[in-house]
């Protein structure tokens, strides 16, 4: 069954310190990952795809196959990191659809 | 313009009413998505088109019927819907017609009240 897990409904961290969301998979194939963020009345807008392997706002995310992860790490949060984080995978022949994790409040206390 | 835009913003209705939802993107994507997104929670998927026409249906009611006039509009027609159908109802679009490796551009929502 394709399934996208994250753990933590809520993970609370102060500013500067390290902060990491965690995404686990389940696919029979090769799937592509994504991590999207929906920051408070704005709309869900795209962080980061595994494919294209780049670094927005200090966030960076590594494709493990091995464990089936594809965990969001910063090294140092900042207060405007606080949204909801939502990991997602899209599958071939799924026609465009877009399975989504529960998805992880992050909250940057100062 | 590079943005997916929905109205309207806000909408209240009664069960007995009908209404419509649009959404629109000007950016020559090939694929628009309907979702209902519950406070807190993860966008459902509810429908795709795909070249405007209807690809995906993931078992909605009847009571939401989605309409693809053109390659840019994109509707939902609502009608006797129930009070647990009130949500953010968000469309996106990307650009090819539903590829696994394509991002999904996604509108602000409309936020629906049934009373």
């Amino acid at each position: 069954a394709q399934r996208v897990t994250q753990p933590e409904k809520l993970l609370s961290v102060f500013k500067g310190a390290p902060v990491e969301l965690k995404c686990n998979y389940s696919y029979s194939g090769s799937p592509e990952l994504f991590w999207y963020v929906q920051y408070s009345r704005q709309r869900l807008q795209l962080l980061l795809r595994h494919i294209s392997r780049e670094s927005i706002k200090g966030f960076t995310a590594d494709l493990n196959k091995g464990e089936t992860s594809f965990h969001l790490k910063k090294p140092f949060a900042q207060e405007e990191d606080s949204a909801m984080y939502y990991c997602a995978l899209s599958g071939f022949n799924q026609g465009g659809k877009l399975i989504f994790g529960q998805g992880t409040e992050l909250s940057v206390k100062p | 313009d590079t943005e997916v835009t929905q109205t309207p913003k806000h909408l209240v209705m009664g069960m007995t009413n009908k209404k419509s939802l649009k959404c629109e993107q000007h950016m020559g994507h090939r694929a628009m998505y309907w979702y209902k997104q519950k406070a807190k929670k993860p966008p459902e998927l509810m429908f795709v088109y795909s070249y405007e026409k209807l690809s995906i249906n993931e078992s909605v009611p009847s009571r939401f019927s989605p309409e693809c006039p053109n390659s840019s509009l994109l509707n939902l027609h609502l009608h006797a819907l129930q009070p647990e159908d009130s949500a953010l109802y968000l469309c996106a679009s990307s650009p090819t017609g539903g590829g696994p490796r394509v991002e999904q551009f996604f509108g602000p929502g409309t936020r629906l009240t049934v009373l």
